[in-house]
């Protein structure tokens, strides 16, 4: 079946600094992958979402890659703050199933050091 | 708030016990989905609604669970006879559904279920 996953599971970056999380799927027919963030207690919030057809895409401070080839995406943070602190999750939407159900990996937590 | 609201946030229960868990979407949004997240892993699809009309059920949804969308609108989600296992955050998601392309899913802040 197809999976999500993430390369590391803890992340400890000095504020100020870039950070990238990175992620590898194999569902070569994902049509849609995101990151979320979540915060303890919260649920998973939207950060960026990019189409398989295309292969970078920027939101502010945020820029996702994705790798076709090797089937992996990576999200970048531009300088990092202590409110970028969170476990970041990457998912992937299939639209053969005509649900949009998003399926996640397992998480990345980013500490940022102050 | 015209966010996605879950409730309750927090529930504690013993084993064999029913709960209920309700979820509010996003008022126009017709599409509504159920996921289940363990510490550390990321949130696993349960099932989900276009209106009021359940139409995936993932194999992870044993019979016990049971999950309604009467009116298309608000939902609930309930277990029966609960297990140890089914100790999780229960996380309610909410999009404007497309057949053409992506739209995101807004979540809930999710209910904390411990089962004793």
């Amino acid at each position: 079946g197809e999976s999500v996953g993430l390369h590391l599971p803890t992340l400890s970056v000095q504020e100020g600094d870039n950070s990238i999380i990175n992620c590898a799927y194999s569902n070569s027919a994902s049509d849609y992958f995101i990151w979320y963030k979540q915060e303890s207690g919260k649920g998973p919030q939207f950060i960026i979402d990019i189409r398989s057809n295309m292969d970078k895409r920027q939101g502010q401070r945020v820029t996702v890659l994705l790798n076709k080839t090797v089937k992996h995406l990576s999200l970048q943070i531009a300088a990092t703050q202590p409110g970028d602190s969170a476990v970041y999750f990457c998912a992937e939407i299939s639209y053969n199933t005509n649900a949009g159900k998003s399926t996640f990996g397992d998480g990345t937590t980013l500490t940022v050091k102050p | 708030d015209t966010g996605v609201s879950q409730d309750p946030r927090h529930k504690i229960t013993k084993r064999g016990q029913n709960v209920t868990f309700r979820c509010d979407p996003i008022s126009e949004h017709n599409r509504l989905y159920w996921y289940r997240q363990t510490l550390g892993q990321g949130p696993e699809f349960l099932t989900y609604f276009q209106n009021e009309a359940q139409l995936e059920k993932s194999r992870l949804l044993s019979d016990r669970f049971s999950a309604e969308r009467p009116k298309g609108s608000f939902s609930t989600l309930e277990i029966q006879r609960t297990e140890q296992g089914d100790s999780a955050m229960y996380l309610c998601a909410s999009s404007l559904a497309s057949y053409s392309s992506y739209n995101e899913q807004f979540f809930g802040p999710g209910t904390r279920l411990t089962v004793l």
